[in-house]
């Protein structure tokens, strides 16, 4: 049984691109929350989606967006890339709305140069 | 303002050895707290995750323990293996009818190194 699942595991953007990160949640979960996490830091929310809909944003400039397809995947983007963006950025899933038992993904490292 | 305080920031241990690592919350009100594993460049992975009622919660070798009064938590690690050494982070979860919308809300971990 797969778990949450992230993709590309690496990635190396220059500054002002743009970039998409991709999320498969566990099968049956319909909840997916994405967190970005500065190297010695702990996760920052950015954005949490139930059932396709927008359900919680975290304090990220509008560069950031999101979206939930059927399948409930998930897709993060980021326009305008800056040096500062460079984290893991993990993604999580969960049975319930913002319910206890999250599961994350292993991340995606993206690093702006 | 919602904090999670940890200590040790770090910590160096023998293999074979036991280490207690601590969390302090401030989060009101609570809905429940979990401990994470996160070893360097991965996504942290749920070691417990405990409520109000809970007082205690195993699996395997980690063990939890919540003070929901006194809003404190541990995690008793038994027997430290060399993969043990990670960052273990504690998180809790506001209760969402409080508006705090059930956003996590993460310590900055206890760095471990078990040492051969």
């Amino acid at each position: 049984d797969a778990g949450v699942t992230q993709s590309p595991t690496h990635l190396i953007k220059t500054r002002g691109q743009h970039v998409t990160l991709r999320c498969s949640p566990i099968s049956g979960h319909k909840s997916v929350s994405w967190y970005q996490q500065v190297l010695g830091q702990g996760p920052q929310f950015i954005f949490q989606y139930y059932e396709k809909e927008e359900r919680g944003r975290g304090n990220f400039p509008d560069r950031f967006s999101a979206r939930q397809f059927p399948n409930y995947s998930s897709e993060l983007n980021v326009n305008a890339l800056l040096l500062g963006d460079s984290a893991l950025y993990l993604c999580a899933s969960s049975g319930q709305q913002g319910a206890a038992g999250y599961t994350f993904g292993s991340g995606t490292r993206l690093t702006v140069v | 303002k919602n904090q999670v305080e940890q200590s040790p920031q770090s910590l160096i241990i023998l293999e074979g050895k036991n280490c207690t690592l601590q969390c302090n919350y401030t989060v009101s009100p609570f809905s429940n707290l979990r401990w994470y594993k996160q070893d360097t460049g991965r996504g942290p992975v749920s070691l417990t995750i405990m409520t109000f009622s809970e007082n205690t919660k195993s699996n395997g070798r980690y063990t939890a323990t919540l003070d929901a009064d006194t809003k404190q938590s541990s995690l008793h690690i038994t027997a430290s293996q060399l993969s043990d050494s990670a960052s273990y982070i504690c998180v809790v979860s506001g209760d969402r009818r409080a508006g705090n919308n059930r956003k996590l809300i993460w310590g900055l971990g206890t760095s471990l190194a078990v040492n051969p």
